[in-house]
């Protein structure tokens, strides 16, 4: 298995710009989770999703930030407008009910 | 609400002496525990996991932890460090009974190993 898979690995944009993070969850897996990681706030909850349904999004900044889940093999992480305090390293992470989270390589977003 | 507390930024260790990073955490009801590893520009990467069972856990990379309810405690253990284990170590916690299935992370502990 190729593991959860994210792309781009690196996005550099300027503020009000839309950024759009995507992720391929690892296959059979029921439960897709985003994280957010600086070095101020550490690793933070963003949203996840149980079998394509977002279940829990209180961890979503602001109305700026959106996740969509249009089925089982592809999640997306939406900012717009971006902002620079947006800047921080993505990590999508999916796993098979209680089982342990696998996490991507991240996407690193700078926003300037 | 389910916490976790890695009270430690860093713990230094020379090579070949035994490693702890700590961890406590509060949860209302039986825990999930677990540890990652990150190595520098990587994701997380998982290490072991507690769900029921033997209070001492067997994981990758010749790491173990040792759960214990009374301390509500789950350090992270390995009888002799390498200068490769050195990296960032997150604790993470489930409580089941809330039926959330998200994990909630520590704030971490980096690991540095000396020569």
């Amino acid at each position: 298995d190729a593991g959860v898979i994210q792309s781009p690995r690196h996005e550099v944009t300027e503020m009000g710009q839309e950024v759009t993070l995507r992720c391929k969850p690892i296959s059979g897996h029921d439960y897709l989770f985003w994280y957010r990681q600086t070095m101020m706030r550490g690793l933070e909850l963003l949203i996840y999703f149980n079998n394509n349904v977002p279940i829990d999004d209180s961890g979503m900044p602001e109305d700026r930030f959106s996740a969509k889940m249009p089925n089982a093999s592809f999640s997306t992480l939406k900012i717009q407008p971006s902002e620079p305090r947006d800047s921080a390293v993505y990590f999508c992470a999916s796993s098979f009910q209680y089982n342990e989270q696998f996490f991507g390589p991240g996407t690193r977003l700078t926003v300037l | 609400a389910q916490s976790v507390a890695q009270p430690e930024d860093q713990v230094n260790v020379a090579e070949g002496n035994p490693l702890t990073v700590k961890c406590t955490y509060s949860v209302s009801g039986n825990p999930y525990l677990f540890w990652y590893v990150q190595y520098p520009n990587r994701g997380l990467q998982f290490l072991l996991k507690y769900i029921t069972g033997d209070n001492l856990v067997k994981g990758s990379y010749g790491f173990e932890a040792e759960f214990n309810k009374s301390q509500t405690s789950f350090h992270l253990k390995k009888p002799s460090a390498l200068v490769s284990d050195s990296a960032l170590y997150f604790c993470a916690v489930r409580d089941p009974g809330t039926g959330r299935r998200a994990l909630t992370f520590g704030s971490g502990t980096r690991l540095q190993v000396q020569p």
